[in-house]
């Protein structure tokens, strides 16, 4: 089945380690996202690929990069990991609507990453 | 700036009873609204989504949800729960315009059912 693949399930990275979370996809979709969600929160964008063009969200802080070395691979890069950043990470793909209709997005299964 | 509020973060329903989960959006052009389900350390699930089509909209799992444009609603409805519909659900809103590329979700509603 087509479907989007976040490796690892569960992450856990010491304070101040950098810490790279993976997300493939086999959708051939054109727009891969990242979002953060925390505990009992609404998940929160972090940055999204249209194609090649990334697209950062102005509030997301500068420890956070992302990379899509092709189509099918996204990655998350924390630099330096704070407490704060332990949070479920979910990867999205979504193909874009035409004649005016979206589709919505394919999400992972997250990567759920604890900061020690 | 396009956004969704759901009213009521905790539901609770008996088993069979009906469903109802409630979402307001905000948009100043006509949205696209999707409502999403999330089990326990999932990712996120599709339930349905309205794209300017019919405004009473089927989905997956016996959920439906009608589009109300005076009312500026999206209201998620179920005839009878089952154990198995307790998650959270998340309704989310997309600008039509560029194929509706970015959702922003609103804050969740947690559904429990009891027996």
């Amino acid at each position: 089945d087509a479907m989007v693949i976040q490796n690892p399930r569960y992450q856990v990275t010491q304070f101040g380690k950098p810490v790279t979370l993976s997300c493939s996809q086999t959708l051939n979709h054109n727009v891969m996202y990242w979002y953060q969600q925390k505990s009992s929160q609404a998940p929160k964008l972090l940055f999204h690929y249209y194609d090649k063009d990334f697209n950062n969200e102005a509030d997301t802080p500068d420890n956070f990069q992302s990379r899509r070395p092709n189509t099918s691979f996204c990655f998350l890069d924390i630099r330096s990991p704070g407490l704060g950043d332990a949070a479920m990470y979910l990867c999205a793909t979504s193909r874009p609507g035409r004649q005016g209709r979206s589709d919505g997005y394919t999400f992972g299964s997250g990567t759920r990453l604890t900061v020690v | 700036a396009q956004s969704v509020t759901q009213l009521g973060s905790h539901v609770s329903v008996s088993e069979g009873a009906l469903v109802l989960l409630r979402c307001n959006y905000s948009s100043s052009v006509p949205p696209y609204l999707f409502w999403y389900v999330q089990y326990p350390n999932q990712g996120l699930q599709l339930l349905l989504k309205y794209t300017s089509a019919a405004t009473l909209v089927k989905g997956i799992n016996g959920f439906e949800a009608e589009f109300k444009k005076s009312e500026t609603s999206f209201h998620l409805t179920k005839p009878s729960a089952h154990m198995s519909d307790a998650a959270e659900y998340f309704c989310a809103v997309s600008d039509p315009r560029g194929g509706g590329n970015k959702l922003t979700f609103g804050t969740g509603t947690q559904l429990k059912v009891e027996l």
